[in-house]
């Protein structure tokens, strides 16, 4: 079986500008979890989705937004880039969902702002 | 604020030594931790979890302990390999909120 697979691994951008994240989860896992790993705050959870619908949500701003496609994929987009955004966005899946089942990770998107 | 936390960025241990790795948490919701171990260039991938009904659980070389009273857990690694060097996190499921939520890490490094 596939992993999940991130795209793309590496990403610049310029402060001001908006970027876009994508997750394929492993085939026949319905829930989707976006998390944001910066030194010393660990991985920060950003949202869970499931079945198409944003079932949870961490404490970011509205810039940070997400959603999933019929077939799981999910996107994750940040808006009005900040230098503070700059981190490794992990993308996990699960069967059940985050409190039923072990997530597997992506291997996640190194997003540097400038 | 933190409600898991693991107080030891790095850990230094000989190979064929114990290596044990601590977790607090403050928020008494939690019923579910688990313990995943990140390469660098890689994803987390899950290593143990525990229930808070238990107080252990091992799977081979890896044993978790769970104090609830000192809402305290660690992963034990008997014997230490050098293949064992990397980030683990402890993560902590609200049962309150069906949120996983994770430690800042500790970096473990395996002498030869």
């Amino acid at each position: 079986k596939a992993g999940v697979t991130q795209t793309p691994r590496y990403l610049i951008k310029t402060r001001g500008q908006q970027v876009t994240l994508s997750c394929s989860p492993i085939s026949g896992h319905r829930s989707v979890s976006w998390y944001q790993q910066t030194p010393g705050q660990g991985l920060q959870f950003l949202f869970e989705y499931f079945s198409e619908t944003q079932r949870n949500k961490g404490n970011f701003p509205g810039r940070f937004s997400g959603r999933q496609f019929s077939n799981s994929r999910s996107e994750m987009n940040v808006s009005t880039l900040e230098l503070g955004d700059s981190a490794l966005y992990l993308c996990a899946s699960s069967l059940r969902g985050q409190g039923n089942s072990p997530l597997h990770f992506g291997n996640g998107t190194r997003l540097t702002v400038t | 604020d933190q409600q898991v936390k693991q107080n030891s960025p790095s850990l230094s241990v000989q190979e064929g030594r114990i290596s044990i790795l601590n977790c607090d948490y403050t928020n008494s919701m939690f019923d579910y931790f688990l313990w995943y171990k990140k390469y660098p260039a890689e994803g987390p991938t899950f290593l143990i979890s525990i229930s808070s009904i238990k107080d252990k659980n091992e799977d081979g070389r890896f044993t978790v302990f769970l104090n609830k009273s000192a809402k305290h857990l660690s992963l034990h690694i008997v014997p230490s390999q050098p293949g064992d060097s990397a980030v683990y996190f402890c993560a902590a499921m609200d049962g309150a909120t069906n949120k996983l939520i994770f430690g800042t890490g500790t970096l473990l490094a395996v002498q030869p």
